[in-house]
C-alpha cells in the first residue's frame, strides 16, 4: 500500500530551524515529483514547496523562499523540509504529498501523508 | 500567482439532494495540451486532504462517480448527483497550471 509517512514536527521557540522528513514506501520514489502542504489550525491549504523527481528542480511560495529548503534523497525514498527562521506564523500540520503523474509533467498531489505539527512559540 | 476563489464558502446539503461548487481562476488553466489543470480534494473531519478529481474532470481512483468536474479556462464546478452522509466535510480547489500551486479557500459541506 503506497504510504507516505512525516516526523520531525514539534515545539521550536520563533528564530529556530526544524527539519521535517517524509518517508516513502511501496511505490518508485525516485519517479515522482513530491511536495510539502501545510494547513495553519482551523485555517485552509496552503502550498508550500515542490521538488522534481531527481531533485534538480525546487519551487517555492513566495512567503517561504529564502527560509524553506525542499530536499530529497531517493536511495533511502525520503523527502525533506528544512525550515529556518520560523515564524509564529509558521505553525501549521505539514503534509508531505506524492504528485499523480510519474515521469511527466506534474499535475497535483494524488497522496497524501497523515501530517506533522510544528508549532512555533515562544 | 494565480488567484483561486470558490463559492458557496459554506454549503448546507440534504442526503440524496444534488450539490455544486464552483471555483474560478484568476487566469487561465488551460493548457496548450489541452487539459485544464485544475483539481478538486475533500478534507473529511480529521483526515489528510484526497484526491477527488484532476485535470478538470477526470475522476480519481476510487472515487465514486457520483462526483464529476466540468469546466475550462477560469471557470470550473464540481457537482455532487446525490450528496451522501460521507460527503460532508471541506473542499478545495487547486490549479496547477503555473509552478507555484495555489489552493482556493475551501467549501465547507455539511448536512443540513
Amino acid at each position: 500500500q503506497v504510504q507516505l509517512v512525516e516526523s520531525g514536527g514539534g515545539v521550536v521557540q520563533p528564530g529556530r530551524s526544524l527539519r521535517l522528513s517524509c518517508a516513502a514506501s511501496e511505490f518508485s520514489f525516485w519517479n515522482y515529483a513530491m511536495y510539502w502542504v501545510r494547513q495553519a489550525p482551523g485555517k485552509g491549504l496552503e502550498w508550500v514547496a515542490a521538488i522534481s523527481n531527481d531533485g534538480s528542480n525546487t519551487y517555492y511560495a513566495d512567503s517561504m523562499e529564502g527560509r524553506f529548503t525542499i530536499s530529497r534523497d531517493n536511495s533511502r525514498n525520503t523527502l525533506y523540509l528544512q525550515m529556518n527562521s520560523l515564524r509564529v506564523e509558521d505553525t501549521a500540520v505539514y503534509y508531505c504529498a506524492r504528485d499523480g503523474n510519474p515521469g511527466s509533467a506534474p499535475y497535483g498531489m494524488d497522496v497524501w501523508g497523515q501530517g506533522t505539527t510544528v508549532t512555533v512559540s515562544s | 500567482d494565480i488567484v483561486m476563489t470558490q463559492s458557496p464558502l459554506s454549503l448546507p446539503v440534504t442526503p440524496g439532494e444534488p450539490a455544486s461548487i464552483s471555483c474560478r481562476s484568476s487566469q487561465s488553466l488551460l493548457h496548450t495540451n489541452g487539459y485544464n489543470y485544475l483539481n478538486w480534494y475533500l478534507q473529511k473531519p480529521g483526515q489528510s486532504p484526497q484526491l477527488l478529481i484532476y485535470l478538470g474532470s477526470i475522476r480519481a481512483s476510487g472515487v465514486p462517480d457520483r462526483f464529476s468536474g466540468s469546466g475550462s479556462g477560469t471557470d470550473f464546478t464540481l457537482k455532487i448527483s446525490r450528496v451522501e452522509a460521507e460527503d460532508v466535510g471541506v473542499y478545495y480547489c487547486m490549479q496547477a497550471r503555473q509552478t507555484v500551486f495555489t489552493f482556493g479557500p475551501g467549501t465547507k459541506v455539511d448536512i443540513k
